[in-house]
């Protein structure tokens, strides 16, 4: 079956504009993850979404950082006045549920977003 | 906070021997500890989870140890191969918040 999806592979913006990353999770996966993650760095936290609703909002940078979820199902994350810090692969992940300690919280993960800005 | 340290340098072994990456971290033990795979370009693969009150958990060639007394997880890799060459990254999952803490990874490469 369809892993996740994420679009697009790459962006280039210029500093100022604002963005805007797609993430299609697994059908079926209620719950959403995105993180970023620097050159040579571990992944960073965002937001994580069960169904629509975001309960975990604690690792967006800025309030220029806003996402969204829709119908279960897609997300889209916005970065608003993008600046040269905000470069980054942006990665999205989905899994069974956001219940941890079983096997459904095991998350996969997209291909991500490489996001340059100049 | 929390923080997880991984070796950051790049662990270089021999094919056919094993190989054992390190994971520790401070203040209280999660719940869970899972270990990802992340090759270039690629979002991380999902590979082993392991739980608080589990010593030790295998999968193939893999084997990962967790000890919350030392606040540590070992993850070895048996009989390496040169395919086996990619990031290693642990995360921490703590059943109250929901919400998975990632190491920064090290990297492995297998020299055949």
């Amino acid at each position: 079956g369809a892993g996740v999806s994420q679009s697009p592979s790459n962006k280039v913006t210029e500093k100022g504009k604002d963005v805007e990353l797609r993430c299609d999770p697994i059908s079926g996966h209620t719950a959403l993850y995105w993180y970023r993650q620097s050159l040579g760095q571990g992944l960073e936290f965002l937001i994580y979404f069960q169904g629509n609703s975001a309960p975990d909002k604690s690792g967006l940078p800025s309030d220029r950082f806003s996402a969204e979820r829709t119908g279960g199902s897609v997300s889209t994350l916005t970065i608003q006045r993008t600046q040269q810090e905000d470069s980054a692969v942006y990665l999205c992940a989905s899994s069974l549920s956001a219940s941890s300690g079983s096997s459904y919280n095991e998350q996969f993960f997209g291909p991500g977003t490489r996001l340059t800005v100049l | 906070s929390q923080k997880i340290e991984q070796n950051s340098e790049a662990l270089n072994i021999q094919e056919g021997k094993t190989a054992t990456l390190t994971c520790n971290y401070t203040n209280y033990s999660p719940a869970y500890l899972q270990w990802y795979r992340q090759d270039p370009g690629r979002g991380p693969v999902f590979l082993l989870l392991i739980r608080e009150n589990e010593k030790e958990k295998r999968k193939e060639r893999l084997k990962v140890t967790f000890d919350t007394t030392l606040k540590q997880s070992l993850f070895h890799i048996t009989a390496s191969q040169p395919a086996d060459s990619a990031t290693y990254l642990c995360a921490l999952d703590y059943s109250s918040a929901s919400k998975i803490i990632f190491g920064s990874g090290t990297r492995l490469s297998i020299r055949p």
